[in-house]
């Protein structure tokens, strides 16, 4: 059972666009919602992080929204860029548990 | 600072051989984990140390996997014997103490069993 739900499967983007991936979860322990970029032949790294007592998170062009009460939290990518072609992972965690859940990934391409 | 280094990066063997990897964590990390990556999917846990101590080996297959931390620092994961679907990449991380959210990731094995 997929604990994080993770959609679209790919995504295709212009240059400047935004991106959005979204993701949902049924567990109501979770209270550690990261999301990691991984390019071809590397592994995956920490890009961005929510906590579920806030409704959002922005770093420079990422943004991570979060709606509690749908358990549902989705990555905005602003202006995006060729550079950031790659495989983008939701997860969550649960308090006082220690293994990170992952979804299954989204293959984000931006197109010059 | 040196990140999480993993070898080999790639292996191929046929089925029913062994097969290890290896795994150097990133320096003061006390928590080491080894996930695996199937193709087109999210990183499953297979084990998870706390210094030299597995705390968390619920994924992992036991009949066939193998893994130690000796010392408390490198990690070794074992296959034997490898099943076709044990090809994957095989990712090793690390974390701080506690910060078991913000994992650092080496490049992982790619295994592909003929």
């Amino acid at each position: 059972q997929q604990q994080v739900k993770q959609s679209p499967q790919s995504l295709i983007v212009q240059k400047g666009g935004i991106s959005i991936i979204n993701c949902a979860y049924e567990n109501t322990a979770f209270d550690y919602f990261p999301w990691y970029q991984q390019f071809p032949g590397k592994g995956p790294a920490l890009l961005i992080a929510i906590r579920p007592d806030v409704s959002e998170k922005k770093e420079g062009r990422f943004t991570i929204s979060f709606n509690k009460s749908a358990k549902q939290f989705s990555l905005h990518i602003m202006d995006s860029q060729p550079g950031d072609s790659a495989t983008y992972f939701c997860a969550a965690r649960a308090s006082g548990a220690n293994n990170l859940f992952f979804g299954t990934g989204t293959r984000l391409t931006v197109i010059p | 600072e040196a990140g999480v280094v993993q070898s080999p990066r790639y292996k191929i063997i046929e089925k029913k051989q062994p097969v290890a990897f290896w795994c150097n964590p990133i320096s003061g990390h006390n928590t080491l984990y080894w996930y695996r990556q199937n193709l087109g999917q999210g990183p499953e846990l297979l084990i998870r140390y706390e210094n030299e101590e597995a705390v968390d080996d619920s994924q992992l297959p036991k009949d066939r996997f193998s893994a130690e931390r000796l010392k408390g620092v490198d990690s070794t994961l074992k296959i034997q014997p490898a099943e076709l679907g044990d090809s994957a990449v095989y990712l090793c991380a690390s974390s701080l103490r506690g910060r078991t959210g913000e994992l650092f990731f080496g490049e992982g094995s790619r295994l592909t069993v003929l």
